[in-house]
């Protein structure tokens, strides 16, 4: 059965704190793997990864693939009140690319 | 349209009414996924659409859940008899099917079931 897990559930840091998302899977013919913030009601995207080794980055966000390990992370720099908000990975998988969600990663930044 | 479209935003029905929560995807997305979110938990896959086709139902929890997608666009998601376990965020989301995956979110409907 594919899945993916997300770790941990939970995090609360200070502002200025540096944190490592985890998300690891098992799915057969893996697509992708995109990482998602989720403020309020609808996630929004922050990177598709398909490539092992490749850094995304976006501000003090970044993200790496690991395809032999099957992972990902989503580092945070110098974190902000700002950056308080449920991380979620999802990986396309099979023929018909759909996505399988991991269950959320809850961050709270504390000033 | 822009982005993808849900209607209502917010829904409140007393338990044992029937409701149609409909999904408006980004024209063109031949893939749209229904996904219920309860308070503080995370998503929670529905259904998946391919064009007007559902390959995958596996996630309706009962048979008082059902969905339907017409012109390979908008769909609606309809719940029999709603009881309160069914109160959640319903989220819809679709993206092109074609090399890039990425899904792109409507904004939801709250659904309260008292």
């Amino acid at each position: 059965e594919d899945k993916v897990v997300q770790s941990p559930l939970s995090l609360v840091v200070h502002e200025g704190d540096t944190v490592t998302l985890n998300c690891s899977y098992e799915v057969t013919n893996f697509r992708s793997l995109l990482w998602y913030k989720q403020e309020k009601k609808a996630p929004t995207f922050l990177f598709m990864l398909t490539s092992s080794g490749i850094e995304k980055k976006s501000g003090r966000l970044s993200s790496i693939l690991d395809k032999k390990e099957l992972f990902s992370i989503l580092n945070i720099t110098a974190t902000q009140t700002g950056d308080s908000a449920i991380y979620l990975c999802a990986v396309s998988a099979g023929n018909n690319r759909k996505l399988i969600w991991g269950l959320g990663t809850s961050l709270a930044v504390n000033p | 349209g822009a982005g993808v479209s849900q209607s209502p935003s917010n829904k409140v029905t007393e338990k044992g009414k029937d409701v149609e929560l409909r999904c408006d995807p980004i024209s063109g997305h031949t893939a749209l996924y229904w996904y219920r979110q309860s308070l503080g938990q995370g998503l929670e896959f529905l259904i998946y659409f391919q064009g007007n086709s559902a390959p995958d139902k596996s996630g309706l929890p009962s048979d008082r859940f059902s969905a339907e997608r017409t012109g390979g666009s908008v769909s609606t998601l309809t719940i029999q008899r709603t009881q309160q376990e069914d109160s959640a965020v319903y989220l819809c989301a679709s993206s092109s099917g074609r090399g890039s995956t990425e899904a792109f979110f409507g904004q939801g409907t709250r659904l309260t079931v008292v």
